[in-house]
């Protein structure tokens, strides 16, 4: 059974860090790209972004450019995106998503407030 | 940017009802389409992927069609349980997806 499991989120003030990690099982990890997708409260999906299967491309959404890192480590079948310089707005629920989003963790929420 | 606009953005709809939701892309996207439901405190859920293909252990009252710009999810009679927030989403300009605002299906 396909599992992404997120962790490390929390409340954090303006300009502070935060680092989320997502363990993956059931599934070869190492194959598939994997994204972060977020959802700001009453809000709808907004992609965050992309890291290909052997972490050698990365994308990101303009709006977190510069300030988010995504990675992975394929030994440990895992994904992470440290957070940097968060804002306000960069409150909400972080999902990790396989490759072509069939296969969603539970989220975790990030709380940017002072 | 590829924007994606659904509509309704609410339904109001009884058990037994077949409902239609409606996703236009600002700009061809081929059959890049999925559809995903979304539970309050809950991860999406992926129903169709390529605009008509039904995902594993989805139940068959959900259907979708279309391609280039305009698509629409179809679920033939409600169930209880369907009722939920549904979104778009194109993977045309992977990997910078991008999703519909959502429509929220209700009780009526």
């Amino acid at each position: 059974e396909v599992q992404l499991v997120e962790s490390g989120g929390g409340l954090v003030q303006p300009g502070g860090s935060l680092r989320l990690s997502c363990a993956a099982s059931g599934f070869t990890f190492s194959s598939y790209e994997m994204n972060w997708v977020r959802q700001a409260p009453g809000k709808g999906l907004e992609w965050v972004s992309y890291i290909s299967s052997s972490g050698s491309t990365i994308y990101y959404a303009d709006s977190v450019k510069g300030r988010f890192t995504i990675s992975r480590d394929n030994a440990k079948n895992s994904l992470y995106l440290q957070m940097n310089s968060l804002r306000a707005e960069d409150t909400a629920v972080y999902y990790c998503a396989r490759e072509s989003a069939d296969y969603w963790g539970q989220g975790t929420l990030v709380t940017v407030s002072s | 940017d590829i924007q994606m606009t659904q509509s309704p953005s609410s339904l109001s709809a009884s058990v037994g009802d077949r409902v239609t939701i409606t996703c236009r892309a600002s700009q061809s996207i081929s059959s890049y389409l999925n559809w995903y439901q979304q539970k309050p405190g809950k991860a999406p859920k992926l129903l169709i992927y390529a605009a008509s293909s039904l995902q594993s252990g989805v139940p068959s009252r959900f259907s979708g069609s279309g391609s280039g710009t305009d698509f629409t999810l179809t679920i033939s009679s409600l169930q209880p349980e369907d009722f939920a927030t549904y979104y778009c989403q194109q993977s045309y300009s992977t990997p910078s997806i991008t999703f519909g605002q959502g429509t929220r299906l209700e009780i009526k």
